[in-house]
């Protein structure tokens, strides 16, 4: 089984909002992943947690929190988002980084709307 | 640093014509190769993968990749197109080594168009 599931599938949310979007992995992975993407564009890498810790953070502005709260889950909270913030949100899981073929899997997205 | 070019935008082709769709890297360590698809509105699906071993890979869904690493490429054919392959694929290669280089590198994507 190489299934990442994510929720919700569709968020519409004002600047003033604070939502979540979880991320759910039952691989045994410990390396989880948050990407965006905007449309015709590849994805952008937002952060990394290998083992629940943090790792990289790609300079993403504060109003994204992520949270790793155990090895299957990843949330990430959004609090006063911008329309440009708008995108496709996609999280992924592999194998712990130092591991041989880390291969990354991908859940099918928040496709995420601000407004 | 690693980087991914794919040439082409758009391939139109015509159902059960031949295909292929074109990635070149550049990178300063040993790599590993990724092609992705994704469907409209949905998310990434790993296709196939070149880890080590024979350079010649394939997937279920008959598509295949070869690993040149003189000419620093690992494009992606399939002999016979069906309409259903319409979508947006993605090389993406990781370094070996450790660090940044770790993280997967995307290609800017190759919206493959099939038509009846």
């Amino acid at each position: 089984d190489t299934e990442v599931t994510q929720t919700p599938k569709h968020l519409v949310m004002g600047m003033t909002n604070k939502k979540s979007l979880k991320c759910e992995q039952h691989m045994g992975h410990r390396a989880m992943y948050w990407y965006k993407q905007k449309a015709k564009k590849p994805p952008e890498l937002m952060f990394v947690y290998s083992y629940e810790k943090l790792s990289i953070n790609e300079s993403v502005p504060s109003r994204f929190s992520p949270e790793c709260p155990n090895s299957s889950l990843l949330n990430l909270h959004l609090h006063a988002l911008q329309p440009e913030d708008s995108a496709l949100y996609l999280c992924a899981s592999s194998l712990p980084p130092s591991t041989f073929a880390d291969t990354q899997y991908f859940g099918p997205g928040t496709r995420l709307t601000v407004l | 640093a690693q980087s991914v070019t794919q040439l082409d935008s758009q391939v139109p082709v015509f159902e059960e014509a031949p295909v292929e769709l074109r990635c070149n890297y550049s990178s300063s360590v040993s790599v590993y190769l990724f092609w992705y698809v994704q469907y409209p509105n949905q998310g990434l699906q790993l296709l196939l993968k070149y880890l080590s071993g024979s350079t010649l890979v394939e997937s279920i869904n008959g598509f295949e990749a070869e690993f040149n690493k003189s000419q620093t490429s690992f494009h992606l054919r399939k002999p016979s197109v069906h309409i259903s392959d319409t979508a947006e694929y993605f090389c993406a290669v990781r370094g070996i080594s450790s660090g940044s280089a770790r993280q997967l590198t995307f290609g800017s994507g190759t919206q493959l168009t099939v038509l009846p």
